[in-house]
């Protein structure tokens, strides 16, 4: 197995809900991440896991909280976000972050294509 | 601060020639480099990777050259196929300090391979 799958594929919410993105790989991957990507722009990364620790959070605002349950599982919970929030959410996951070790790619699921109302 | 630029936007090709795609990048920490190629509505696919201990990488049909003084690199493609047509970014990450890599994307460079 070779994909990373993400659910929804698309999401519509408004300010006052709370909603949650799903991640999932099973290529034995312990980095995952978390990236958002407007239209016309390149992808934005916003969460790092190393090993299911929280290891970069790019200043991202508190109404994106993630999650790492597991090793294969990734989740971000989403609560009181703005229309400037909408935009293309992507996981990546790549096979070992450990130090020294040659740089692994990232593999990327499809999206999550988030519209906030 | 844009650390890693694509200064094309999009670039036109025909079927069977040769695509050149190109990336400036401003950080001389970076040390790793990667090309991904993005479907509307699909995430990006990663196509090929370069370290900066090297100037050349080739998988198939597809060329990674690396200009560390310049700081540049590109992309080849050839022969360039309608299947080719998307965007590409190239992206970049710096020394790995015991973190998981960091990338950084450019722009994008929208590529059409025409008939």
């Amino acid at each position: 197995d070779t994909e990373v799958t993400q659910t929804p594929k698309h999401l519509v919410m408004g300010m006052t809900n709370k909603k949650s993105l799903k991640c999932e790989q099973h290529m034995g991957h312990r980095a995952m991440y978390w990236y958002k990507q407007k239209a016309k722009k390149p992808p934005e990364l916003m969460f790092v896991y190393s090993y299911e620790k929280l290891s970069i959070n790019e200043s991202v605002p508190s109404r994106f909280s993630p999650e790492c349950p597991n090793s294969s599982l990734l989740n971000l919970h989403l609560h009181a976000l703005q229309p400037e929030d909408s935009a293309l959410y992507l996981c990546a996951s790549s096979q070992d972050p450990s130090p020294g070790r040659a740089k692994d790619e990232q593999f990327f699921g499809p999206g999550t294509r988030l519209t906030v109302l | 601060d844009q650390q890693v630029k694509q200064n094309s936007p999009s670039l036109s090709v025909q079927e069977g020639r040769i695509s050149i795609l190109n990336c400036d990048y401003t950080n001389s920490m970076f040390d790793y480099f990667l090309w991904y190629k993005k479907y509307p509505a699909e995430g990006p696919t990663f196509l090929i990777s370069i370290s900066s201990i090297k100037d050349k990488n080739e998988d198939g049909r597809f060329t990674v050259f690396l200009n560390k003084s310049a700081k540049h690199l590109s992309l080849h493609i050839v022969p360039s196929q309608p299947g080719d047509s998307a965007v590409y970014f190239c992206a970049a990450s710096a020394i790995n300090t015991g973190t998981a890599s960091k990338l950084t994307f450019g722009t994008g460079t929208r590529l059409q391979v025409t008939l």
